[in-house]
C-alpha cells in the first residue's frame, strides 16, 4: 500500500493562469475522489469517478473545473483562469467500490494551490 | 442537505486532561458516521467510524465515540490526552456516494 499519491505539493500561480494537478490513487481501488479545504473549513466535496465514469459533481465545481481519470488509474483536477477564491488545499481519496465505499477512504496529502 | 456542526474550533488543554469534542448531524435517517484526524504536516487518517451496532466506537490510539441518534450527535472522547494528540479533528457523515464533514476542530495539547 503506497497511499494515495498528489503532485504536486504546492503551486502558485497568477490569477488568470491554468493550473493542473494529478492524483494517483491505490492502485486497487476503483473510486476516486476529489475534494476541496479552504482556510478553517473541513473537506468539502467536489467530484467523484468510479473507474473512468465521472458519476457526480458538486455545485461548487463551476465550468472553470474540469476532472478526468481517462484510463481509471490517476485523475486530473485542472482550474482553468484562476481566481484569487481558487486558493485552498486540493484533496484527493480513493476507496474500493463496495457495500460501503466510506468505510475505507485514504486521504493524500493534498495540493496547496496558491492564486496571488 | 445534510451538514455537520462541530462546536468548538479551537481547543486547549493540558496533558492528561479529558477531551470531548461535540459533533451534530442534520440527517434524520440511518447514518454513517466517522472521525478523522490530521496530525500536522499529514494527511487526513480515520480516526473511528460508527455504521451500526454498539453506539460506543472505540477508535484507534484510545479514542472513542458514542453515537446518540435522538440527539443527532456523534461526541469523540478521549480520558487522558498527550502533547501527540495536538491536531486537526473533523467530524464526518456519509451522504449519498461522498463524506460531508464538518469544519474541524483544532486540539492543542500543553505538556
Amino acid at each position: 500500500d503506497t497511499g494515495v499519491s498528489q503532485d504536486p505539493r504546492h503551486k502558485i500561480t497568477k490569477r488568470g493562469q491554468n493550473v493542473t494537478f494529478r492524483c494517483d490513487p491505490i492502485s486497487e481501488h476503483n473510486r476516486l475522489y476529489w475534494y476541496r479545504q479552504t482556510l478553517g473549513q473541513g473537506p468539502e466535496f467536489l467530484t467523484y469517478f468510479q473507474n473512468e465514469a465521472q458519476l457526480e459533481k458538486s455545485r461548487l465545481l463551476s465550468d472553470r473545473f474540469s476532472a478526468e481519470r481517462p484510463k481509471g488509474s490517476f485523475s486530473t483536477l485542472e482550474i482553468q483562469r484562476t481566481e484569487q477564491g481558487d486558493s485552498a488545499m486540493y484533496l484527493c481519496a480513493s476507496s474500493q467500490q463496495g457495500l460501503s465505499p466510506m468505510r475505507k477512504l485514504f486521504f493524500g496529502s493534498g495540493t496547496q494551490l496558491s492564486v496571488l | 442537505a445534510q451538514s455537520v456542526s462541530q462546536h468548538n474550533h479551537h481547543v486547549i488543554l493540558s496533558e492528561a486532561a479529558s477531551l470531548e469534542l461535540g459533533c451534530n448531524y442534520s440527517y434524520g435517517g440511518t447514518v454513517n458516521l466517522f472521525w478523522y484526524v490530521q496530525y500536522p504536516g499529514q494527511h487526513l487518517q480515520l480516526l473511528l467510524k460508527y455504521f451500526s451496532g454498539d453506539p460506543l466506537v472505540k477508535g484507534i490510539k484510545g479514542f472513542e465515540a458514542e453515537f446518540i441518534k435522538s440527539k443527532f450527535s456523534f461526541n469523540l472522547r478521549k480520558p487522558s490526552v498527550q502533547w501527540s494528540d495536538t491536531a486537526e479533528y473533523f467530524c464526518a457523515v456519509e451522504y449519498g456516494n461522498k463524506l460531508v464533514f464538518g469544519a474541524g476542530t483544532i486540539l492543542r495539547v500543553k505538556s
